[in-house]
């Protein structure tokens, strides 16, 4: 079955720097790549999600490149806010399929 | 939208007591999903429904949990009898299977449950 690694599992970085969290995924046949954010006290929430026929999606500050040869995936925050700070999460799973595999979490702060 | 609906948010009890956990899921979807979050293991995926029929239950860790969906607004994940590592939040989530949609899962507040 599908396997995701996240790293790292903390990262600290200053407001108005850029932050990366990396997975990377097992299952070949996996080709859609989402990531959710999970304020405190709260369940996880979909920011951005890629699907494998594109390489690299923007929205505002946050974009996500998918090497689906490497089978890893990335998000990238920049400009960071305090509104940040939060647990993401990598997940992969197959298009259409209801199954989504979770990466371990990254939790990110950011420093004022 | 009242989004995924969960209750109670937090449960406190003793070992060997029966737990039940409730999940209205979002008007219209169909496809209701159970997760466990720790520390120790992250999030995992305890089970999950297509259209009330339990499709993978390959999650649940013991006999001691089990999980109906009676009808398409509601499910319940039990726990008996319950003991401590069973502490964990608990979230319940919910999808659309409409073909274009895509994959994205609606997740509740979680429950919060702690096993003395």
């Amino acid at each position: 079955g599908e396997n995701v690694e996240q790293h790292p599992s903390t990262l600290s970085v200053q407001e108005g720097d850029s932050a990366v969290i990396k997975c990377t995924y097992s299952d070949s046949a996996s080709n859609y790549f989402p990531w959710y954010k999970q304020e405190l006290g709260k369940g996880p929430q979909l920011i951005i999600d890629i699907r494998s026929n594109v390489g690299e999606k923007k929205d505002q500050r946050i974009a996500v490149t998918l090497n689906k040869t490497a089978k890893h995936f990335s998000l990238h925050i920049t400009e960071t806010q305090p509104e940040d700070s939060a647990v993401y999460f990598c997940a992969a799973s197959r298009w259409g399929a209801q199954k989504l595999v979770f990466g371990q979490g990254t939790r990110l702060t950011i420093n004022p | 939208d009242a989004g995924v609906i969960q209750s109670p948010r937090h449960e406190v009890t003793e070992m060997g007591q029966e737990v039940t956990l409730r999940c209205k899921p979002i008007s219209g979807h169909n496809s209701l999903f159970w997760y466990r979050q720790t520390m120790m293991r992250g999030l995992e995926l305890l089970i999950y429904f297509n259209n009330n029929v339990p499709i993978d239950d390959s999650g649940m860790p013991e006999d001691r949990f089990s999980a109906k969906m009676p009808n398409a607004s509601f499910s319940t994940l039990k726990i008996q009898p319950s003991e401590p590592r069973d502490s964990a939040v608990y979230f319940c989530a919910s999808s659309s299977l409409a073909g274009g949609v895509g994959n994205e899962q609606f997740f509740g507040p979680g429950t919060r449950l702690t096993v003395l």
